[in-house]
């Protein structure tokens, strides 16, 4: 069964504006979430973790989690034309030497 | 930075045909994970490893076996191929305990 969960599907926000991923693990043996982005043709690269409740911020980049709901959330504000990808979710657990991907959701950001 | 390369970049093999896919990473990483990832979607696990000489059956193993030989190689084999197999495969390694995965540059599979 699929244990991470992503929406929306597809998302298409305006150069500048504020786009909003979100994401929900169905394992509650999961501590730790990650947002992986792959550009067209490339391979996924790390771009933010998070295992504290709360929030992260890195630069235009800010993650959310909700440990109690397992839900996390991707925030990317003054969207860019370069931020267009396909944006990953992924969650693992202590006791894993595996992580569970999401299907994505793919970001297109219109100039 | 985490170097994970994969060998070949393309392939293109005939249904029944065996392919052979490598993949070398020098992290000295014990975890090393093959995925592949069709068009559009998200990274489905085939095999993974934890150190030389395991391997472990992931979501999607049906057709697919794994080798690892050393701490740096770990190679996928399709002893025969069909066109269902045509995808995008991605090696990637790991610290234990689950933690960020490296990618390789991926390759690129066609079976006709």
């Amino acid at each position: 069964q699929q244990k991470v969960q992503q929406s929306p599907e597809s998302l298409i926000v305006p150069e500048g504006g504020m786009a909003s991923l979100n994401c929900t693990s169905s394992d509650r043996n999961v501590d730790y979430f990650w947002w992986y982005r792959q550009h067209s043709g490339k391979s996924p690269k790390m771009l933010m973790s998070i295992f504290s409740n709360g929030e992260k911020e890195e630069g235009r980049f800010t993650v959310h989690l909700n440990k109690a709901s397992l839900h996390t959330s991707l925030h990317i504000r003054d969207s860019q034309p370069s931020d267009s990808a396909l944006y990953l979710c992924a969650a693992s657990g202590v006791r894993n030497n595996r992580i569970f991907f999401g299907d994505g959701t793919q970001l297109v950001v219109k100039p | 930075e985490a170097a994970v390369t994969q060998s070949p970049r393309n392939k293109v093999a005939v249904t029944g045909g065996k392919v052979t896919l490598s993949c070398n990473q020098t992290n000295n990483h014990n975890n090393m994970y093959w995925y592949r990832q069709d068009t559009g979607h998200g990274l489905r696990l085939i095999h993974y490893s934890y150190g030389a000489g395991s391997t472990e059956k992931g979501d999607i193993p049906d057709g697919y076996k794994a080798s690892r030989p050393s701490q740096e190689n770990f190679s996928l084999i399709l002893e025969l191929a069909t066109p269902s197999q045509t995808s995008v495969y991605f090696c990637a390694s790991g610290a234990s305990g689950g933690r960020e995965q490296y990618f390789g540059p991926g390759t690129r599979l066609t079976v006709l």
